[in-house]
């Protein structure tokens, strides 16, 4: 159980397009969801808390109408990167946590380059 | 404020050897503790956890210890396997009622490379 997914796995968009991530946690409903990026040779850096029917919460110094979180749903949440560019061209992954316990279960991330 | 901290950026075991991988933390509301591997281009996938009321959690060849008058803990695998090379990140989450979650607090990572 606690299975959390990703889609798409990998993603090439023009500069300047906007790319939507999707975040699910497949056997359990997660209140709370996070967005992370990892840039190569580098740790996860928290992006944002998504909350399910209130606005995400977002980390010092990133931009949140550039990245777009939206969590309809118990069991989805999204991340929109608008205008994209070169630099946003990283590793995105999202985890979900159940209230039963501490863990954060992980999804298998998302590969965004932009050209 | 770095509150978890992996000072080795990588570590280098010959197959068969133990791996022993650190992590120290200041904040001292810290009560439970969790180990991460993750593979390139992969999500990080849970591995071991640890509460401060314990010095000592063992899941197989997965052994973790801590030292809260250190502010310390160890991940130790053995024997290693050339199939343990991934990164392996300590957390922290925020201290809870214990039915609750919160951000997990990362530290920067250690890389394991097992050699055959």
């Amino acid at each position: 159980g606690a299975v959390v997914s990703q889609h798409p796995s990998w993603v090439i968009c023009k500069s300047g397009t906007s790319v939507k991530i999707e975040c699910r946690s497949l056997d359990f409903q997660a209140t709370t969801m996070f967005w992370y990026r990892q840039f190569p040779k580098q740790s996860l850096m928290l992006m944002a808390t998504s909350n399910e029917g209130s606005k995400a919460t977002y980390e010092q110094g990133v931009e949140k109408d550039k990245f777009l979180i939206n969590h309809a749903s118990l069991t989805l949440s999204t991340l929109t990167v608008t205008s994209a560019h070169p630099e946003d061209s990283s590793f995105y992954i999202c985890s979900a946590g159940r209230l039963a316990d501490y863990e954060q279960y992980f999804g298998p991330g998302t590969r965004l380059t932009v050209t | 404020d770095q509150q978890v901290k992996q000072n080795s950026p990588s570590l280098s075991v010959q197959e068969g050897r133990i791996s022993i991988l650190n992590c120290d933390y200041t904040n001292s509301m810290f009560d439970y503790f969790l180990w991460y591997k993750k593979y390139p281009a992969e999500g990080p996938t849970f591995l071991i956890s640890i509460s401060s009321i314990k010095d000592k959690n063992e899941d197989g060849r997965f052994t973790v210890f801590l030292n809260k008058s250190a502010k310390h803990l160890s991940l130790h695998i053995v024997p290693s396997q050339p199939g343990d090379s991934a990164v392996y990140f300590c957390a922290a989450p925020p201290r809870a009622g214990g039915t609750s979650y919160g951000k997990l607090t990362f530290g920067q990572g250690t890389i394991l490379t097992v050699h055959p």
